[in-house]
C-alpha cells in the first residue's frame, strides 16, 4: 500500500539553527500538508500546498517557516532559525484533489530543539 | 476551532463493540463527517467518512442521525491495537483536529 514517507524520524538541533524536514507524498497526490503536534497537545494545521504554491497557512506558519516542492517527489518544511518552542512532532500529509479531507499522514519527524 | 464535541475518554472491553459518539449540532448541509485516529506517537490515520447515510468499511461503521447533528463511530470487535485517540471532524475544506476521545481497550 502506498504511504507518505518522512525523514528523518528524529532531528536534534541547536536553537537558532536551520532545519529541513523532508516528506515524500504518495505519488499521484496533488495536495500536501504540514501539521505539528507539541507533546501532549492537539495536532495543529500549519500549511497546505497545491500547484506549487501555498493554498492556506495558519498563524503558526510565520516567516520562520517555508515549504517547497523542489522536485517531483519531495515536499519539504524549512524552519529558518529554530526556537525551543518549535520542538514537536511534525507530520506531513497528502491527498488526492477530489478527496481533500481524506488525508494520508506520514509517521512524523520528532524535532528536538536544544 | 473544531465544530465537534466528543467525550474525553472511554473504555471498552476487548472483543466488544466500541461506540464513540460525536456531537456536531452546527453542521451545515454540505459538510461531511470524518473520523481519524492517532495511535500513540504515530501520524493520524483516516478511518471513515459520511454525509448523511450510514457507512461501513473494513475498519468501522459510521452511523449519522437523521438530523445530522450527531454521529457514532462503531468498531465492531475492538482489539488492543484499537487503543488510540479518535477524532471526529466536520470540515469541508481542511482538517482541524480537536482533542478527540481517548479510547482504552481493556484486556
Amino acid at each position: 500500500e502506498p504511504e507518505v514517507t518522512q525523514t528523518p524520524s528524529h532531528q536534534v538541533t541547536q536553537m537558532g539553527q536551520e532545519v529541513i524536514l523532508r516528506c515524500v507524498p504518495i505519488s499521484n497526490h496533488l495536495y500536501f500538508y504540514w501539521y505539528r503536534q507539541i507533546l501532549g497537545q492537539k495536532v495543529e494545521f500549519l500549511v497546505s500546498f497545491y500547484n506549487n504554491e501555498i493554498s492556506e497557512k495558519s498563524e503558526i506558519f510565520d516567516d520562520q517557516f517555508s515549504v517547497e516542492r523542489p522536485d517531483g517527489s519531495n515536499f519539504t518544511l524549512k524552519i529558518r532559525s529554530t526556537k525551543l518552542e518549535d520542538s514537536a512532532m511534525y507530520f506531513c500529509a497528502s491527498t488526492e484533489v477530489l478527496a481533500k479531507n481524506i488525508q494520508y499522514f506520514g509517521a512524523g519527524t520528532r524535532l528536538s530543539v536544544l | 476551532d473544531a465544530k465537534t464535541t466528543q467525550p474525553t475518554s472511554m473504555d471498552c472491553a476487548e472483543g466488544r463493540a466500541a461506540n464513540l459518539p460525536c456531537n456536531h449540532s452546527t453542521i451545515s448541509g454540505n459538510e461531511y463527517v470524518y473520523w481519524y485516529r492517532q495511535i500513540h506517537s504515530q501520524g493520524p490515520q483516516y478511518i471513515i467518512h459520511g454525509l448523511k447515510n450510514n457507512e461501513t468499511n473494513e475498519m468501522a461503521s459510521l452511523i449519522i442521525t437523521e438530523d445530522r447533528k450527531s454521529s457514532t463511530l462503531i468498531l465492531p470487535h475492538a482489539t488492543l491495537r484499537d487503543t488510540a485517540v479518535y477524532y471526529c471532524i466536520v470540515q469541508d475544506d481542511k482538517i482541524i483536529f480537536g482533542k478527540g476521545t481517548r479510547l482504552h481497550i481493556l484486556p
